[in-house]
């Protein structure tokens, strides 16, 4: 059964930083590109940033470039997410999702539960 | 960046009735675009994929049509289960853009 976890959200203060951990399970994590994607309270989707099978391409959303990294381990098939100089509007619900393994730019098949990250003095 | 736009943001029906929510996209995708339901507390879940091919496990009273820049989900006949929101995505472009979401609602 495929399974993503989340964790390593919480309170921080603006100007902080905070890393999120997404554990995978079931399924060949190294063969996969994997995404993060954020929801800010009552609010839709909004896709944060992706990273390719080796790491090799990395992308992210313009509202996030310069101060959040995404990275892998695919020995520990593990995705992080390294959250630097956060502002109050980066609070949200921060979900790793999984790219269907079709090749080329694809859907997102499975989801984690995702982790609570709440920024605010 | 591509946005894409849903129509209705919020729709009030009924168990049985048939339902359809519209999404457009600022410039052609091809087919490239998916359909998630999501429902309160609970992460998205796929749909469709590739604009009209139904995710494994789907109900089939979900369908998916279109292309370019226009597509629309239609529920052909709403369930108790269905009451959610449902969200589009492009993914013709590295910056998958979703659209804002419509809101299904009981009636």
């Amino acid at each position: 059964e495929v399974q993503l976890v989340e964790s390593g959200g919480g309170l921080v203060k603006p100007g902080g930083s905070l890393r999120l951990s997404c554990a995978a399970s079931g399924f060949t994590f190294s063969s996969y590109t994997m995404n993060w994607v954020r929801q800010a309270p009552g609010k839709g989707l909004e896709w944060v940033s992706s990273i390719s099978r080796s790491s090799s391409d990395i992308y992210s959303a313009d509202s996030v470039k310069g101060r959040f990294t995404i990275s892998r381990d695919n020995a520990k098939n593990s995705l992080f997410l390294l959250m630097d100089s956060l502002r109050v509007e980066d609070t949200a619900v921060y979900y790793c999702a999984r790219e269907t393994a079709a090749g080329g730019l694809q859907n997102f098949d499975y989801w984690g539960q995702g982790t609570l990250v709440t920024v605010s003095s | 960046d591509i946005q894409m736009t849903q129509s209705p943001s919020t729709l009030s029906a009924s168990v049985g009735d048939r339902v359809t929510i519209t999404c457009r996209a600022s410039q052609s995708i091809s087919v490239w675009l998916a359909w998630y339901q999501q429902k309160p507390g609970k992460a998205p879940k796929l749909l469709i994929y590739r604009a009209s091919s139904l995710e494994s496990g789907v109900p089939s009273r979900f369908s998916g049509s279109g292309s370019g820049t226009e597509f629309t989900l239609t529920i052909s006949s709403l369930q108790p289960d269905d009451f959610a929101t449902y969200y589009c995505q492009q993914y013709n472009s590295y910056s998958r853009t979703f659209g804002q979401g419509t809101k299904v609602e009981i009636k």
